[in-house]
């Protein structure tokens, strides 16, 4: 089994700090995903990334895959009450989505 | 175009009973995973479908859990005889074929009393 460790596995921060969160393995894979999900819900894509080094933004959130495919960072700016929610990477072994593994997870609560 | 779309949203059995969770995948989507989760924590997975077939099913407990997704209807994941290690939430997510991207539903949380 590939595991997929995030960390830190809770984080609990103030209305406009920033935040890092990771997400390690010591397998490659082919791609990576981020998830958010808040309560009571699903979990919604929020990004894929599939080149080693690259980066991705989205509105305050950026994304980056680890330059040999076996890490990722989500890093959140001037967090808000709305990024409250369970973040989730997955990582990809290509060949269709049942070989996607899903990390540990990263509960993230901001305080208005 | 409908997400995916899984019912009942919450199911209350008591133990010895039947769950009947249903999934129906977005249009176009042939490929249904299902997934379990516990509070706190991430997905595991349980059993990949397309129509008709059972591709893997390395998560599935080998007794009382079961799934299918037949040529008409939804996908659904049956546990029999349900114990209350049972209670969890249960997402089902859909793709399109080769795909290393899919789409959740809300999830059926079920509780065994």
């Amino acid at each position: 089994t590939q595991l997929l460790e995030q960390s830190p596995q809770f984080l609990s921060i103030q209305e406009g700090e920033n935040l890092t969160v990771y997400c390690n393995s010591s397998s490659v894979f082919s791609s990576l995903q981020w998830y958010r999900q808040e309560p009571g819900e699903g979990p919604v894509l929020l990004v894929t990334v599939v080149t080693g080094g690259e980066v991705k933004k989205l509105k305050r959130l950026t994304f980056q895959f680890g330059d040999a495919r076996k890490d990722s960072s989500l890093h959140i700016t001037a967090a808000q009450p709305g990024d409250t929610g369970l973040y989730l990477c997955a990582g990809a072994r290509g060949g269709g989505y049942q070989k996607v593994t899903f990390g540990t997870g990263t509960k993230l609560q901001v305080i208005p | 175009n409908a997400g995916v779309m899984q019912n009942p949203r919450h199911l209350v059995r008591r133990r010895g009973q039947e769950a009947r969770l249903r999934c129906s995948p977005m249009k176009g989507h042939s490929h249904v995973y299902w997934y379990r989760q516990l509070p706190e924590e991430g997905l595991k997975f349980m059993v990949y479908l397309q129509k008709e077939n059972i591709i893997d099913e390395s998560g599935m407990p080998k007794e009382r859990f079961s799934a299918e997704f037949p040529k008409e209807g939804p996908s659904i994941l049956r546990i029999q005889q349900v114990v209350r290690g049972d209670s969890a939430a249960y997402f089902c997510a859909s793709s399109p074929p080769s795909s290393s991207e899919a789409f959740f539903g809300q999830g059926t949380r079920l509780t065994v009393v």
